[in-house]
């Protein structure tokens, strides 16, 4: 049973130390996504790439994140400096784009604590 | 723009009885697919449903059913004779777009109780 993988599953860390996400997605899959849910905003869309490509990170703040993907099999989301504000629940989604219908697979995401 | 509205922030129920939760869209686009995901206290994202804008059809899946209207821009879902096991948040969502890069739109979510 393929599934999404994150790692860590939870991150306490204190304002200023930088976070590293990482995510593994099903394999074969060529589309990953970042999506971060908080009270106040909900489930919104950080970035996403394709192919290895970034294609939209508009959501994302760019001064203090960033995102990867070294290969096929990991994506990172990377915050530096980390804020309180930052504190949320990160998911990883994977899906395969083949030109027509592309399901997401979500991992079971990261609880990031940001003191 | 592309939104998606969940009115109902939180229903409570008790068991054995149906409840509907409301969905409403918007979008310019004429292809797009929308979604009901399930959050259980444990937290994971769970897919329950898919339709595109083409497919009108209701779809039945046991206890749950879903009503796609166009004419209305919504997708409500309707659980049966409803049970604890239930109790969730539950997010409908939008991906819009002939290319379909399959980002997805959520609506703020609806906390569901099912008491026994």
């Amino acid at each position: 049973d393929a599934r999404v993988t994150q790692t860590p599953r939870h991150k306490v860390t204190e304002m200023g130390q930088e976070v590293t996400m990482r995510c593994q997605p099903i394999l074969g899959h060529n589309t990953v996504f970042w999506y971060r849910q908080t009270m106040m905003q909900g489930l919104e869309l950080l970035a996403y790439f394709r192919n290895r490509a970034p294609l939209d990170d508009s959501g994302m703040p760019k001064d203090r994140f960033s995102a990867e993907m070294p290969d096929a099999t990991l994506a990172t989301l990377k915050i530096q400096p980390s804020e309180p504000r930052d504190s949320a629940v990160y998911f990883c989604a994977s899906g395969r784009d083949s030109g027509g219908y592309n399901e997401q697979f979500f991992g079971p995401g990261t609880r990031l604590t940001v003191l | 723009a592309q939104k998606v509205t969940q009115a109902q922030t939180e229903i409570s129920v008790v068991e054995k009885e149906d409840v509907t939760l409301d969905c409403v869209y918007e979008t310019r686009d004429t292809t797009y697919y929308l979604f009901w995901y399930k959050q259980p206290p444990s937290g994971e994202l769970v897919f329950l449903i898919r339709r595109n804008s083409f497919d009108e059809q209701n779809e039945i899946s046991g206890r749950y059913s879903w009503n796609f209207q166009k004419s209305t821009s919504s997708f409500n879902f309707t659980i049966t004779a409803s049970q604890v096991v239930d109790s969730a948040v539950y997010f409908c969502a939008l991906s819009y777009g002939s290319s379909n890069t399959g980002k997805l739109i959520f609506g703020q979510g609806t906390t569901l109780q099912v008491k026994p």
